[in-house]
């Protein structure tokens, strides 16, 4: 079966621009994850959606952060304005279901965003 | 709040050594327990992982045993081979479906 893809691969962009990233789960798969991996560091988890549902957003710094997932199958996340230690990977993973024994995570490639 | 540490890389080892990569975590209660891989350029993979207490996963030759006790979650390998070289990450989810808290990341060189 494909796997989760993302686009683009790699963006470059001057602080206070705006971007955007794009990600198709694989198909069939309820839950989306949107993943910020800063150098260095472990993924860290943005938003949590179920179907076309947020279910965690906690961590998504929302004056600059948003994500959407249109008709429950692909999303989309954006910054705006983007800062300088918004630099960083960003991956989607997308899994059956949020819980139980199919709920393991498959991730895309991932998007590096780099902010000058 | 919950959290997972491992140690701190680069590890370079030879082929065919011994890997150990270290990791403990801090929860209350017990969560499942994760070893996802991340090669050059590609997203990560779920390695093997293991769900209560003294059970071992598993996977390419790779295992690690869920250790209430020291709450640890050590990955080992008898033999490694070049293409073992990459990011290992170790990681814990609760089974609610809540989300899933990833370790730092160690990173291996494998030596032909």
């Amino acid at each position: 079966e494909a796997g989760v893809a993302q686009s683009p691969r790699y963006k470059i962009i001057e602080k206070r621009q705006s971007v955007a990233f794009w990600c198709n789960p694989i198909s069939g798969h309820a839950t989306l994850y949107w993943y910020q991996q800063i150098l260095g560091q472990g993924p860290k988890l943005l938003i949590q959606f179920q179907n076309n549902g947020v279910v965690d957003d906690s961590q998504l710094p929302k004056d600059r952060f948003s994500a959407e997932r249109l008709k429950g199958v692909d999303s989309t996340l954006k910054i705006q304005p983007a800062k300088l230690e918004d630099s960083a990977v960003y991956l989607c993973a997308s899994s059956y279901t949020s819980s139980g024994p199919m709920n393991e995570q498959f991730f895309g490639p991932g998007t590096r965003l780099t902010v000058l | 709040g919950d959290s997972v540490t491992q140690m701190e890389g680069p590890v370079t080892l030879s082929e065919e050594a011994f890997l150990t990569i270290n990791c403990t975590y801090t929860a209350t209660g017990y969560p499942s327990l994760f070893w996802y891989v991340q090669y050059p350029g590609e997203g990560l993979q779920l390695l093997l992982k293991a769900t209560k207490a003294d059970d071992k996963g598993s996977n390419k030759g790779f295992e690690a045993t869920y250790r209430k006790e020291t709450t640890s979650f050590h990955l080992e390998k008898g033999s490694v081979q070049v293409s073992d070289s990459a990011v290992y990450f170790c990681a814990l989810r609760w089974t609610g479906g809540f989300k899933t808290i990833f370790g730092a990341g160690t990173r291996l060189f494998v030596k032909a």
